[in-house]
């Protein structure tokens, strides 16, 4: 079935530090793409998507490029901040397969220090 | 405005008690969903409704029951509470399903005792 693999946290990086989570997905349709992000005692917030490939999100300075020969949809940001340090998923949604509910990857957990 | 609310925010409770969690969304949105996320973070569907209609039930536990008696409203009523049920629920909602982006509601905390 459909899934979606991010690289495991956490990740710790001091401000203005350059940023890269990794994600890669496995689906038998076309599916689009999302970065969810999750700060502290809340619900998921959607930081960005892509409904194609080559099509690339960017949201708040987080930029992620869909590409479907690497199967990746890796977030990056040039310059972070503390108010940056949440849980951040990856998630794909194949509404050809899976009726459209959202596969989500494990997490990575990212903390900004000053 | 709140688009996505859940009551209550944190749920305290025995094992083999009955318990239910509310969800509203605001958006005139016609598919709803009950997510887990547990104690590492990992999410998963649990349940969506479109239009009051179930169409995704994950190999859930039949003591979960979602009840939708309208499509602002899904609610989820847990029967028989074990410790494995601790978790944060997330409820979320979107216009169709797909491609289209979810909102999520703020958890509820359930902790089984």
């Amino acid at each position: 079935g459909d899934s979606v693999t991010q690289m495991e946290g956490p990740v710790t990086l001091s401000e203005e530090a350059f940023l890269t989570i990794n994600c890669t997905y496995t689906a038998t349709g076309y599916p689009s793409l999302f970065w969810y992000v999750q700060y502290p005692g809340e619900g998921l917030q959607l930081l960005l998507k892509a409904t194609k490939a080559d099509d690339k999100g960017s949201n708040k300075g987080f930029e992620a490029t869909y590409r479907k020969e690497t199967t990746s949809f890796h977030l990056e940001k040039g310059s972070v901040q503390v108010s940056d340090s949440a849980v951040y998923f990856c998630a794909l949604s194949d509404y050809g397969g899976s009726q459209g509910n959202l596969i989500f990857g494990k997490g990575t957990k990212l903390s900004v220090k000053p | 405005d709140t688009a996505v609310s859940q009551t209550p925010k944190y749920l305290v409770t025995q094992m083999g008690n009955d318990k239910s969690i509310k969800c509203e969304q605001n958006l005139g949105h016609d598919t709803m969903y009950w997510y887990k996320q547990d104690s590492k973070k990992f999410l998963k569907i649990m349940f969506s409704y479109n239009n009051k209609e179930l169409i995704i039930n994950e190999t859930v536990p039949n003591r979960f029951s979602p009840k939708s008696p309208d499509k602002a409203h899904l609610n989820l009523h847990i029967n028989s509470l074990e410790l494995g049920d601790s978790a944060v629920y997330f409820c979320a909602s979107s216009q169709g399903r797909g491609s289209t982006e979810q909102f999520f509601g703020p958890g509820t905390r359930l902790t089984v005792l």
